[in-house]
């Protein structure tokens, strides 16, 4: 079974400072790791994913194999990034095609 | 474009009735999924239909039928509703499914009394 945990639901920083949401994964194979973002009133959008080792919005993630954790970074909060983050993971084999999200983190950067 | 759109944006039922929620995607992607949205659970899947002709239950499918109508349309239904079902409900489509990015509707928020 796939499983995504998200140990905070809630999350508050002040503009300026780093920021760090947390995702741990539990999947016995090699999964495709996301992060959706969801601001308000929008939609749920995907922000990143870890085969394409990119930035996006400043935020990065790098998955951990060894600690099974794809951990969302920026080293420097905006307002505008207050949003709620969702953590998910796609297993590789064809029965687990579809995505496991984790409960979410409500993000609020302070000015 | 309109990407994924649901509807209706809201619904009210009282326990026992049943309703449709439509969900139709304008990308020609070949799956389509139904997610709800609870506090502190996140999102969890409902149904989902990897290319039309076919569907397949996700986590939560109890109290849930659905329709993959056609390529562009996929529907769920509740047959009586229950308070349990009260949640925000979205579509999302994706090109392939296995680890391709969804693309999501708006939502629809429903509230069973």
């Amino acid at each position: 079974a796939q499983r995504v945990t998200q140990p905070e639901k809630l999350l508050s920083v002040f503009k300026g400072a780093p920021v760090e949401l947390k995702c741990n994964y539990s999947y016995s194979g090699s999964p495709e790791l996301f992060w959706y973002v969801q601001y308000s009133r929008q939609r749920l959008q995907l922000l990143l994913r870890h085969i394409s080792r990119e930035s996006i919005k400043g935020f990065t993630a790098d998955l951990n194999k060894g600690e099974t954790s794809f951990h969302l970074k920026k080293p420097f909060a905006q307002e505008e990034d207050s949003a709620m983050y969702y953590c998910a993971l796609s297993g590789l084999s064809v029965s687990a095609r579809q995505l496991t999200f984790g409960s979410g983190t409500q993000l609020t950067v302070l000015p | 474009n309109a990407g994924v759109t649901q509807t209706p944006k809201f619904q009210v039922l009282k326990t026992g009735q049943s309703m449709t929620l439509q969900c139709a995607q304008d990308m020609n992607h070949n799956s389509m999924y139904w997610y709800r949205q609870d506090p502190g659970m996140g999102l969890r899947l409902i149904y989902y239909s990897a290319s039309e002709g076919t569907t397949d239950k996700g986590e939560v499918p109890n109290g849930y039928n659905v329709s993959r109508l056609n390529k562009r349309e996929f529907s769920l239904r509740l047959e009586s509703a229950a308070p349990s079902q009260t949640s925000v409900y979205f579509c999302a489509s994706s090109e392939r499914g296995k680890g391709s990015p969804l693309h999501f509707g708006n939502g629809t928020r429903l509230t069973v009394t």
